[in-house]
Protein backbone atom coordinates (compact mmCIF):
# COMPACT_ATOMS: atom_id res chain seq x y z
CA UNK A 1 0.00 0.00 0.00
CA UNK A 2 1.02 3.58 -1.18
CA UNK A 3 2.12 5.30 2.85
CA UNK A 4 4.17 7.57 4.22
CA UNK A 5 6.77 6.30 6.88
CA UNK A 6 8.15 7.75 9.36
CA UNK A 7 11.05 7.15 11.83
CA UNK A 8 11.82 6.32 14.64
CA UNK A 9 8.16 6.40 15.72
CA UNK A 10 9.80 7.19 19.29
CA UNK A 11 12.97 8.66 19.49
CA UNK A 12 14.56 10.58 22.90
CA UNK A 13 17.71 12.72 22.69
CA UNK A 14 19.34 15.26 25.23
CA UNK A 15 18.99 18.81 25.77
CA UNK A 16 21.47 20.43 22.88
CA UNK A 17 21.96 17.03 21.25
CA UNK A 18 21.51 17.25 17.55
CA UNK A 19 18.91 14.73 16.25
CA UNK A 20 17.65 13.87 12.72
CA UNK A 21 14.04 12.68 11.99
CA UNK A 22 13.12 11.11 8.91
CA UNK A 23 10.23 10.62 6.26
CA UNK A 24 9.87 8.75 3.63
CA UNK A 25 6.56 8.37 1.00
CA UNK A 26 5.71 5.81 -1.53
CA UNK A 27 2.66 8.49 -3.02
CA UNK A 28 5.00 9.62 -5.35
CA UNK A 29 3.80 13.06 -4.01
CA UNK A 30 5.59 16.43 -4.98
CA UNK A 31 4.93 18.07 -1.54
CA UNK A 32 6.08 16.83 1.88
CA UNK A 33 5.51 18.83 4.81
CA UNK A 34 6.79 19.03 8.23
CA UNK A 35 4.57 19.94 11.52
CA UNK A 36 4.43 20.32 15.14
CA UNK A 37 1.85 18.93 17.36
CA UNK A 38 2.02 19.50 20.96
CA UNK A 39 -0.08 17.91 23.52
CA UNK A 40 -3.93 19.29 22.59
CA UNK A 41 -3.05 21.61 20.44
CA UNK A 42 -3.31 21.25 16.54
CA UNK A 43 -0.35 20.84 14.15
CA UNK A 44 1.54 23.53 13.40
CA UNK A 45 3.69 23.87 9.82
CA UNK A 46 7.20 24.20 10.41
CA UNK A 47 8.03 24.07 6.22
CA UNK A 48 7.49 22.14 3.29
CA UNK A 49 9.31 21.44 0.23
CA UNK A 50 7.59 21.76 -3.19
CA UNK A 51 9.48 19.14 -5.08
CA UNK A 52 12.82 21.05 -4.47
CA UNK A 53 11.90 24.03 -3.69
CA UNK A 54 12.27 24.84 0.22
CA UNK A 55 9.31 27.27 1.88
CA UNK A 56 9.87 28.01 5.72
CA UNK A 57 7.55 29.38 7.60
CA UNK A 58 8.13 32.89 9.24
CA UNK A 59 8.47 31.61 12.86
CA UNK A 60 9.81 28.37 12.61
CA UNK A 61 13.09 28.49 14.79
CA UNK A 62 16.17 28.61 13.03
CA UNK A 63 16.88 25.58 15.38
CA UNK A 64 14.63 23.21 12.99
CA UNK A 65 16.36 22.25 9.43
CA UNK A 66 15.01 20.01 6.83
CA UNK A 67 16.56 18.31 4.05
CA UNK A 68 15.16 16.68 0.51
CA UNK A 69 17.16 14.77 -1.10
CA UNK A 70 14.39 12.99 -3.59
CA UNK A 71 10.65 12.92 -3.83
CA UNK A 72 10.58 10.10 -1.63
CA UNK A 73 12.74 10.98 1.41
CA UNK A 74 12.49 14.42 3.94
CA UNK A 75 14.40 14.62 7.01
CA UNK A 76 13.76 17.22 9.65
CA UNK A 77 16.85 18.10 11.68
CA UNK A 78 17.10 19.92 15.33
CA UNK A 79 20.57 21.10 15.82
CA UNK A 80 20.00 21.85 19.61
CA UNK A 81 17.05 20.46 21.19
CA UNK A 82 15.64 22.04 23.74
CA UNK A 83 13.05 20.91 26.52
CA UNK A 84 10.67 23.35 24.43
CA UNK A 85 10.55 21.32 21.70
CA UNK A 86 9.70 17.68 23.11
CA UNK A 87 6.32 17.04 20.56
CA UNK A 88 4.83 14.94 17.97
CA UNK A 89 6.53 15.52 14.72
CA UNK A 90 4.40 14.67 12.07
CA UNK A 91 5.32 14.42 8.01
CA UNK A 92 2.41 14.83 5.31
CA UNK A 93 2.81 14.32 1.55
CA UNK A 94 -0.03 16.36 -1.17
CA UNK A 95 0.01 16.45 -4.72
CA UNK A 96 0.70 19.13 -6.70
CA UNK A 97 -2.77 20.66 -6.44
CA UNK A 98 -5.30 23.82 -8.19
CA UNK A 99 -5.96 23.82 -4.41
CA UNK A 100 -7.23 20.57 -3.56
CA UNK A 101 -5.44 19.86 -0.99
CA UNK A 102 -5.48 16.31 0.69
CA UNK A 103 -2.34 15.84 3.08
CA UNK A 104 -1.50 12.16 3.89
CA UNK A 105 -0.07 12.23 6.90
CA UNK A 106 2.35 9.71 8.47
CA UNK A 107 2.11 7.82 12.36
CA UNK A 108 4.81 10.79 13.56
CA UNK A 109 7.66 10.49 15.54
CA UNK A 110 7.11 11.55 19.39
CA UNK A 111 10.62 13.53 20.45
CA UNK A 112 11.15 13.42 24.21
CA UNK A 113 14.12 15.87 25.31
CA UNK A 114 16.26 14.86 28.12
CA UNK B 1 -2.75 37.43 9.10
CA UNK B 2 -4.49 34.58 9.35
CA UNK B 3 -6.88 32.92 11.60
CA UNK B 4 -9.85 30.19 12.64
CA UNK B 5 -11.76 29.28 15.07
CA UNK B 6 -14.15 26.34 16.23
CA UNK B 7 -15.68 24.87 19.27
CA UNK B 8 -12.57 23.54 21.97
CA UNK B 9 -15.44 20.49 22.87
CA UNK B 10 -18.33 18.95 22.11
CA UNK B 11 -20.04 16.22 24.00
CA UNK B 12 -22.93 13.92 22.20
CA UNK B 13 -24.44 10.83 22.79
CA UNK B 14 -24.71 7.77 20.37
CA UNK B 15 -27.00 7.67 17.31
CA UNK B 16 -27.11 11.48 17.39
CA UNK B 17 -26.30 14.02 15.26
CA UNK B 18 -23.60 17.13 15.78
CA UNK B 19 -22.47 20.37 13.97
CA UNK B 20 -18.91 21.60 14.52
CA UNK B 21 -18.66 24.99 13.46
CA UNK B 22 -15.54 26.52 12.11
CA UNK B 23 -15.13 30.32 11.06
CA UNK B 24 -11.86 31.36 9.31
CA UNK B 25 -10.13 34.87 7.85
CA UNK B 26 -7.47 34.52 5.43
CA UNK B 27 -6.19 35.93 2.02
CA UNK B 28 -5.79 34.09 -0.70
CA UNK B 29 -8.94 31.55 0.08
CA UNK B 30 -8.58 28.15 -1.87
CA UNK B 31 -10.93 25.79 0.24
CA UNK B 32 -11.36 24.55 3.96
CA UNK B 33 -10.47 20.83 5.03
CA UNK B 34 -11.74 18.76 7.67
CA UNK B 35 -9.42 16.18 9.63
CA UNK B 36 -10.04 13.76 12.16
CA UNK B 37 -7.21 12.66 15.13
CA UNK B 38 -7.57 10.35 17.52
CA UNK B 39 -5.57 9.94 20.52
CA UNK B 40 -2.17 8.96 19.53
CA UNK B 41 -2.54 9.27 15.96
CA UNK B 42 -2.28 11.15 13.28
CA UNK B 43 -4.34 13.55 11.20
CA UNK B 44 -6.70 11.76 8.78
CA UNK B 45 -8.28 13.58 5.72
CA UNK B 46 -12.06 13.59 6.25
CA UNK B 47 -13.69 16.26 3.33
CA UNK B 48 -12.26 19.33 1.49
CA UNK B 49 -14.53 22.12 0.37
CA UNK B 50 -13.59 24.82 -2.26
CA UNK B 51 -17.12 26.01 -3.29
CA UNK B 52 -20.40 27.03 -1.31
CA UNK B 53 -22.81 24.15 -0.80
CA UNK B 54 -22.65 21.33 1.17
CA UNK B 55 -20.25 17.36 0.42
CA UNK B 56 -21.71 14.25 1.80
CA UNK B 57 -19.58 11.47 2.14
CA UNK B 58 -20.79 8.62 3.87
CA UNK B 59 -22.43 9.87 7.74
CA UNK B 60 -20.02 13.03 7.47
CA UNK B 61 -20.83 16.15 5.41
CA UNK B 62 -18.94 19.16 5.28
CA UNK B 63 -20.61 22.85 4.50
CA UNK B 64 -19.06 25.73 3.20
CA UNK B 65 -20.24 29.70 2.71
CA UNK B 66 -17.41 31.18 1.26
CA UNK B 67 -19.47 34.88 1.65
CA UNK B 68 -19.64 34.05 5.33
CA UNK B 69 -16.23 32.54 5.63
CA UNK B 70 -17.81 29.73 7.61
CA UNK B 71 -17.97 25.87 7.41
CA UNK B 72 -18.74 23.35 9.57
CA UNK B 73 -18.48 19.37 9.62
CA UNK B 74 -21.50 17.67 10.18
CA UNK B 75 -21.64 14.09 12.00
CA UNK B 76 -24.65 11.30 11.62
CA UNK B 77 -25.46 8.49 13.48
CA UNK B 78 -22.97 9.13 16.08
CA UNK B 79 -20.75 6.26 16.86
CA UNK B 80 -18.27 5.51 20.14
CA UNK B 81 -15.44 5.22 17.64
CA UNK B 82 -15.88 9.14 16.57
CA UNK B 83 -14.84 10.75 19.37
CA UNK B 84 -11.88 12.34 18.11
CA UNK B 85 -10.70 15.90 17.48
CA UNK B 86 -11.15 17.26 14.14
CA UNK B 87 -9.75 20.19 12.86
CA UNK B 88 -10.58 22.89 10.49
CA UNK B 89 -7.98 23.83 8.04
CA UNK B 90 -7.37 26.14 5.49
CA UNK B 91 -6.04 26.23 2.13
CA UNK B 92 -4.47 29.59 1.15
CA UNK B 93 -2.36 29.97 -1.95
CA UNK B 94 -0.28 26.85 -3.10
CA UNK B 95 -0.16 23.92 -0.60
CA UNK B 96 -0.21 26.19 2.07
CA UNK B 97 -2.56 24.96 4.97
CA UNK B 98 -2.95 26.17 8.42
CA UNK B 99 -5.53 23.86 11.40
CA UNK B 100 -7.31 25.27 14.09
CA UNK B 101 -6.93 24.48 17.29
CA UNK B 102 -9.12 21.37 16.97
CA UNK B 103 -12.58 20.46 18.70
CA UNK B 104 -12.59 17.58 21.40
CA UNK B 105 -15.81 15.32 20.61
CA UNK B 106 -16.33 12.61 22.88
CA UNK B 107 -19.17 10.35 22.14
CA UNK B 108 -21.25 9.07 24.99
CA UNK B 109 -23.32 6.16 25.23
Amino acid sequence: DAMVIQNPRYQVTQFGKPVTLSCSQTLNHNVMYWYQQKSSQAPKLLFHYYDKDFNNEADTPDNFQSRRPNTSFCFLDIRSPGLGDAAMYLCATSTIGGGYNEQFFGPGTRLTVL
Amino acid sequence: GQSLEQPSEVTAVEGAIVQINCTYQTSGFYGLSWYQQHDGGAPTFLSYNALDGLEETGRFSSFLSRSDSYGYLLLQELQMKDSASYFCAVTSGSNDMRFGAGTRLTVKP
